[in-house]
């Protein structure tokens, strides 16, 4: 079935910092993937997403490409700010369309 | 315009009791999902309803059932509660038809089992 693989956490990175949050898939067919936010006591937000090869998702100083060749859709912002401090889940949506198969998540700590 | 809405935003029971959760899916969806996430973890898919009807399952037990209303709000039931059903509960809308329709969480239920 459908799997989705991200880095173990937690990522501490000080401010301004550059991340990479690494995510690769297994999947049949052609998945979308997309990049899920979780904030401290909230739900998942939609951070980002791509629908097929070579597309990159793009949104708040994120982005992601969404590499066929490699399987993978690694997450990357060229500045932290502490506000980005949350966990983050790569996920996909397989041919059907039906369910989200998510991966185990990464905490990121960003420090002042 | 709301979002998703789900009730209540935490409960406690204790083993063997049955549980109902609710979800109001975002204006204009017709499609709900629920996940698990137990603590630590991703959610995992439970299940899907549209129409009215279960359109997939995850690989969850019987214990665990849901319903749609002619509103598109929906329920999550589970019986027998385990220890183990201790966890967030998602629910996820979106609107079917439409290609690559983003799902949207709400903020979940946090049901505790004692």
């Amino acid at each position: 079935g459908d799997s989705v693989t991200q880095m173990e956490g937690p990522v501490t990175l000080s401010e301004e910092a550059c991340l990479t949050i690494n995510c690769t898939y297994t999947a049949t067919g052609y998945p979308s993937l997309f990049w899920y936010v979780q904030y401290p006591g909230e739900g998942l937000q939609l951070l980002l997403k791509a629908t097929k090869a070579d597309d990159k998702g793009s949104n708040k100083g994120f982005e992601a490409t969404y590499r066929k060749e490699t399987t993978s859709f690694h997450l990357e912002k060229g500045s932290v700010q502490v506000s980005d401090s949350a966990v983050y889940f790569c996920a996909l949506i397989n041919n059907a369309g039906n369910m989200l198969t998510f991966g185990g998540g990464t905490r990121l700590m960003v420090k002042p | 315009d709301a979002g998703v809405t789900q009730s209540p935003t935490h409960l406690i029971k204790t083993r063997g009791q049955q549980v109902t959760l609710r979800c109001s899916p975002k204006s204009g969806h017709d499609t709900v999902s629920w996940y698990q996430q137990a603590l630590g973890q991703g959610p995992q898919f439970i299940f899907q309803y549209y129409e009215e009807e279960e359109r997939q399952r995850g690989n969850f037990p019987d214990r665990f059932s849901g319903h749609q209303f002619p509103n598109y709000s929906s329920e999550l039931n589970v019986n027998a509660l385990l220890l183990g059903d201790s966890a967030l509960y998602l629910c996820a809308s979106s609107l079917l038809g439409v290609a690559v329709s983003a799902q949207h969480f709400g903020d979940g239920t946090r049901l505790s089992i004692l």
